[in-house]
C-alpha cells in the first residue's frame, strides 16, 4: 500500500477564516512534505518534517501553519488566507533515512483544491 | 545552481511513436532523479528513478537515459498510446538522508493522438 490520503479534496474559504487540511500515511515512512501547486506549474516545496521535526521551511508565509502531531500524520492549519493562495495542495511521504535504494521515493496523495474567495 | 530545466513545454506524439523528455541540471550534488506523471485533478505518481552511477534504467515501455558528464537525463516512452497522455515532471534530489527538497523541472504535456 503505498497510499497518502488528503482530506478534504475540495474546500472553499473566505480571507477571514481558519481551516485545517488533513494527511494521512500509514506506511511508516518518515519523512512528509507539503507542496503547493499552481495550475500548469511544478508543485512547490512549502514545508519537511522529518522524524515528526519540522526540518525544512521554504520561507512560507505565517498564514500557513504546519503540524505533525505523530508520524503517520499531517496537518495544515490555514488563517487569513489571499485570493493567490488558491492552488492545489500537495501532501507527499518518503521512507527517510540514510540507507536504503528507496528512501528518496516520494509519494503523492491527490490534494485539496483550495479556493480562496 | 538549484534549477532543473524541462524540455519541451509541449509534446505531441502518434500513437505508437516514442515520446522523448529531456532535462538538465547544474547541482552536482543531485543524486536521484525520478520523473512523475500527472493527470488533470490528481496528485503526481512516480513513474521511474534512476541513481548517477548507471546511464540507463527501464521498465515496462519507460526507460530513463543518464549523462553524468553532461548533467542531462531523459524521458523515453516506448510504443506512445493515449493513456500515456499526461503532465510529465523530470525533478531531482541530494538524496543522502531521504528527507531532502525535491526540485521539479517545469513540467511537459504530453498529448498522444490515435
Amino acid at each position: 500500500d503505498t497510499e497518502v490520503t488528503q482530506t478534504p479534496k475540495h474546500l472553499v474559504m473566505g480571507m477571514t477564516n481558519k481551516k485545517s487540511l488533513k494527511c494521512e500515511q500509514h506506511m511508516g515512512h518518515r519523512a512528509m512534505y507539503w507542496y503547493k501547486q499552481k495550475a500548469k506549474k511544478p508543485p512547490e516545496l512549502m514545508f519537511v518534517y522529518s522524524y515528526e521535526k519540522l526540518s525544512i521551511n521554504e520561507s512560507v508565509p505565517s498564514r500557513f501553519s504546519p503540524e505533525c502531531p505523530n508520524s503517520s500524520l499531517l496537518n495544515l492549519h490555514l488563517h487569513a488566507l489571499q485570493p493567490e493562495d488558491s492552488a492545489l495542495y500537495l501532501c507527499a511521504s518518503s521512507p527517510g533515512g540514510a540507507v536504503g535504494a528507496a528512501k528518496n521515493i516520494q509519494y503523492f496523495g491527490a490534494g485539496t483544491r483550495l479556493s480562496v474567495l | 545552481q538549484q534549477q532543473v530545466k524541462q524540455s519541451p513545454q509541449s509534446l505531441i506524439v502518434q500513437k505508437g511513436g516514442i515520446s522523448i523528455i529531456n532535462c538538465a541540471y547544474e547541482n552536482t550534488a543531485f543524486d536521484y532523479f525520478p520523473w512523475y506523471q500527472q493527470f488533470p485533478g490528481k496528485g503526481p505518481a512516480l513513474l521511474i528513478a534512476i541513481r548517477p552511477d548507471v546511464s540507463e534504467k527501464k521498465e515496462g515501455r519507460f526507460t530513463i537515459s543518464f549523462n553524468k558528464s553532461a548533467k542531462q537525463f531523459s524521458l523515453h516512452i516506448m510504443d506512445s498510446q493515449p493513456g500515456d497522455s499526461a503532465t510529465y515532471f523530470c525533478a531531482a534530489s541530494p538524496g543522502p538522508f531521504g528527507n531532502e527538497k525535491l526540485t521539479f523541472g517545469t513540467g511537459t504535456r504530453l498529448t498522444i493522438i490515435p
